[in-house]
């Protein structure tokens, strides 16, 4: 096992575009996180799942997010109609169930929108 | 809401030196996590070192060790014996035990190391 995994690691794209990001979790972990990451600030939760069900979604989760985790396994986090407001790292984080577990977090999405 | 500050954007220490960053944070609960992370440049994001607050003894692993202050809401890291691979940006993290599972971080410190 070599971890999480993210693809693409980094996105040009124009503004109004469509991007799409995977995430592929630690094979035994059932729980998958996105972040989001800006320049110079820790990560910003936006959503989790416990398995293919997503338990929460942040309010930074503007209606042009959408994830969605269809078999338990990988993720993938879709962004519509992209603004220049939504550069930033997105990163990936699995775990097992429970607080203490640790979260274990992929290399990120770094996405450029011009 | 829970918040975490990290009051110190960047921080310098001497090689073989020991170095300590702060952390506060605010909440309302008492039983929680407290995390420190490492993202070294260019390089996905590590745990280094975990907190339970029921627990009242401070972590311990390796050259790194907390001290946790439940009372003053304080979670200081000290890192002992710097290395020039410890070079990084460090956060602080707060999960809790109770209601979803999300952790909420610290804006981060920017450690160098000297030779």
């Amino acid at each position: 096992d070599t971890g999480v995994s993210q693809d693409p690691r980094h996105k040009i794209t124009k503004r109004g575009q469509n991007v799409t990001f995977r995430c592929d979790p630690i094979s035994e972990h059932n729980r998958l996180y996105w972040y989001r990451q800006t320049l110079g600030q820790g990560p910003e939760f936006l959503t989790y799942f416990q398995n293919e069900a997503q338990l929460e979604k942040s309010r930074l989760l503007s209606d042009r997010f959408s994830a969605e985790r269809p078999k338990g396994s990988f993720s993938t986090l879709e962004i519509q109609r992209t603004e220049q407001g939504d550069s930033a790292m997105y990163l990936c984080a699995s775990s097992l169930s429970g607080g203490s577990y640790e979260q274990y977090f992929g290399p990120g999405t770094r996405l450029t929108v011009t | 809401a829970q918040t975490v500050t990290q009051s110190q954007p960047e921080m310098s220490v001497q090689e073989a030196e020991t170095v300590t960053l702060s952390c506060t944070y605010d909440t309302s609960e008492s039983d929680y996590y407290l995390f420190w992370y490492k993202q070294p440049p260019s390089r996905q994001m590590i745990l280094v070192i975990r907190q339970e607050a029921y627990k009242q003894q401070n972590a311990t692993e390796n050259r790194f060790s907390v001290n946790f202050q439940k009372a003053a809401k304080s979670f200081s890291l000290k890192i002992s014996d710097s290395q020039l691979g410890d070079a990084a940006m460090y956060f602080c993290a707060y999960r809790s035990a109770l209601v979803n599972n999300d952790m909420r971080f610290g804006a981060g410190t920017r450690l160098t190391v000297k030779p």
